[in-house]
């Protein structure tokens, strides 16, 4: 069965330092990779994804991530960080399942950026 | 931008009764699942819906969870008799093709009493 791990519950920058939020994945085969953000009270917002091809994957917010197999990791990475990217970021692994799909989270990393 | 949408928002119900929460996925999508999130935990899957039918469902879809998509827009989840436990967020999600990204809608928060 796959599973994530996002070993930091908490992380704290201030704003124009550099992010790195750590991922790190568990899948038989090649895996659907995704990162999700969730702002207090509202849903998931999809910041990127990594489905196969170049493992640099740019997203929204000028957020990227890198797959690297050898790692099992897929982190995300921000090289300057706005104050209004305080939020909750999780990580998840999807799975063709049947007829349809299933993604699994990881326990999710809360961003706290301080001024 | 198409989005899915829930309602209602806030659900607050007596532990024993039924709810049934709703969701609008994207009107082109084809895959409908639903997840939730216990507070402080992490986000989980409960069933995903295809064709009509449930393709899979976790552990914690026992028999007193369903699905439904009554009609063409519709995707409703329906607890028949709510316990104390399962008082948490529901997210719906919808794709389009079962290897592409799932949207999710904002969330109905569920509070049993």
């Amino acid at each position: 069965a796959q599973s994530v791990t996002q070993p930091d519950i908490h992380i704290t920058v201030s704003e124009g330092a550099s992010l790195e939020l750590r991922c790190n994945y568990s899948y038989g085969a090649t895996p659907y990779l995704f990162w999700y953000v969730q702002s207090p009270g509202q849903g998931l917002q999809l910041l990127l994804k990594y489905f196969s091809g170049d493992t640099l994957v740019q997203g929204i917010k000028g957020f990227e991530a890198e797959f690297k197999r050898s790692q099992s990791s897929f982190n995300l990475r921000k090289p300057s960080v706005h104050w209004s990217d305080a939020a909750e970021y999780f990580c998840a692994v999807g799975r063709i399942t049947g007829t349809a799909s299933k993604l699994t989270f990881g326990t999710g990393t809360r961003l706290q950026v301080t001024l | 931008e198409p989005e899915v949408t829930q309602t209602p928002s806030h659900q607050v119900t007596q532990m024993g009764q039924e709810v049934i929460l709703r969701c609008v996925p994207i009107s082109n999508h084809l895959y409908f699942y639903w997840y939730r999130q216990i507070l402080g935990q992490k986000v989980e899957f409960l069933v995903s819906f295809y064709n009509n039918e449930i393709s899979e469902k976790s552990e914690i879809f026992d028999d007193q969870f369903s699905v439904e998509r009554p009609d063409g827009s519709n995707f409703t989840l329906k607890i028949r008799s709510t316990k104390l436990e399962d008082s948490a967020m529901y997210f719906c999600a919808s794709n389009l093709n079962r290897e592409g990204t799932q949207y999710f809608g904002p969330g109905t928060r569920l509070t049993v009493l």
